[in-house]
């Protein structure tokens, strides 16, 4: 069965740090290609960043480039989101999902909250 | 970058009725990038169509889409009680993944 797991989530202030983390289970993890999508209280999905199977190239959406980084661990079965400079509006819950074109399998999410 | 717009914003329907939902692209996008899925509160969403008419595993046949170009389309032919939650078209294009703001459909 595949799973996968978030973690990392919490409370935060603007400006601060957090790394988000997806443990990844019944698949071959490194031939997958993964993705963070958030999603703010109340609102839509809002695809965040995407990596490829051997983590040589990501992809970023406009509101994150150069605060956030996705990278994964294929020893380790896990992706993970290493973001900076945290705003307010990235308060959102944050889903780690499997796919190419399109997500087949999504974690339950972690919730992050920037706030003072 | 390419935006989906889904209309309506919510659909107010009664079980047993048929669902048709919209998905308009701002530029024409290959069906093959086009999927939609399911998000009830709390949880995850769900993966119910891709490349525009594929049913994902598991799914059932009351679920169909169709489309093609710029504008995309979901049915559900009998809405049964599970089916009532907020659905979401999504595309793929120049290693961007967008996706359109949602369709609520209510218990009317």
């Amino acid at each position: 069965e595949v799973q996968l797991v978030e973690s990392g989530g919490g409370l935060v202030q603007p400006g601060g740090s957090l790394r988000l983390s997806c443990a990844a289970s019944g698949f071959t993890f490194s031939t997958y290609w993964m993705h963070w999508v958030r999603q703010a209280p109340g609102q839509g999905l809002v695809w965040v960043s995407h990596i490829n199977s051997d983590g040589s190239s990501t992809n970023y959406a406009d509101s994150v480039k150069g605060r956030f980084t996705i990278s994964r661990d294929n020893a380790k079965n896990t992706l993970y989101l290493q973001m900076n400079s945290l705003r307010v509006e990235d308060t959102a819950v944050y889903f780690c999902a499997r796919g190419r074109l399109y997500f087949d399998y999504w974690g339950q999410g972690t919730l992050v909250t920037v706030s003072s | 970058e390419i935006v989906l717009t889904q209309s309506p914003g919510t659909l107010s329907l009664s079980p047993g009725e048929r669902a048709t939902l919209s998905c308009r692209a701002s530029q024409n996008i290959s069906s093959s990038y086009l999927a939609w899925y399911q998000q009830k509160p709390g949880q995850a969403p769900r993966l119910l169509m891709y490349g525009a008419s594929s049913r994902a595993t598991g799914i059932p046949d009351r679920f169909s889409g169709s489309g093609s170009g710029t504008d995309f389309t979901l049915t559900v032919s009998r809405l049964e009680p599970e089916d009532f939650a907020v659905y979401y078209c999504q595309q793929y294009g120049r290693s961007s993944w967008t996706f359109g703001q949602g369709t609520k459909v209510e218990i009317k």
